[in-house]
């Protein structure tokens, strides 16, 4: 079983702070979620990544597969980023995610 | 995001009752997968599912069973429900590219 860890566990930001999160993980992997879940429950796709970079507005993740790491970066973080925010990994072949327990992210204005 | 929907969205049963809980897509999605969510805990995988009738179980299967006679449901079945299968059960469903899309979750009390 891959073991992801996630940190830090609870992060509080003042509006318009750059913001990292950081996903680490034990077993080599083929592919890494990044995952939203706002309060109320609703749990969006944000990322997957198996190699590299991508951005999408003021969210970027980057993974380094040899050091089984990845980060999510929010640039200008503003109160509706106020989430938690998922990390999961899928091994090789296999069909199973495994997932972090989340990063609670508040923003305060 | 793909069309995904659970049913019921809430839920209270006793202890020993049977519960069912449906999870719906309209995506042609190929695999499907029930989690559960507890405090503490990451998302944990109870069942998945990689076509019509081909299911497997994930980490937290006891107690659990799963059916897929159609590609667009995936019904997960509680035969005798405990305590601590009180949680929130998220069902998600996912093509060939591993991404994953969420349904809304159910929340689930067993007395």
């Amino acid at each position: 079983k891959n073991e992801v860890e996630q940190s830090p566990q609870n992060l509080t930001a003042q509006e318009g702070e750059f913001i990292t999160i950081n996903c680490s993980y034990s077993v080599g992997i083929s592919a890494l979620h990044w995952l939203q879940q706002h309060p109320g429950g609703g749990i969006v796709s944000l990322f997957m990544l198996s190699s590299g970079k991508k951005k999408h507005g003021r969210l970027i993740a980057t993974i380094n597969i040899q050091e089984k790491h990845s980060s999510l970066h929010i640039t200008a973080s503003h109160p509706r980023d106020s989430a938690v925010y998922i990390c999961a990994v899928k091994e090789g072949t296999g069909n199973q995610f495994y997932f972090g327990t989340g990063t609670s992210l508040t923003v305060i204005p | 995001d793909a069309g995904i929907t659970q049913s019921p969205r809430h839920k209270v049963t006793e202890t020993g009752t049977p519960v069912t809980l449906r999870c719906h897509q309209t995506e042609n999605h190929r695999y499907m997968y029930w989690y559960r969510q507890d405090p503490g805990h990451g998302l944990r995988l109870i069942h998945y599912s990689y076509g019509v009738k081909d299911t497997d179980k994930g980490e937290v299967s006891d107690g659990y069973s799963v059916s897929r006679s159609k590609t667009e449901d995936f019904l997960l079945t509680l035969e005798s429900a405990t305590s601590s299968q009180t949680s929130v059960y998220f069902c998600a469903s996912g093509g060939l590219a591993n991404e994953q899309f969420f349904g809304p979750g159910t929340r689930l009390t067993v007395l």
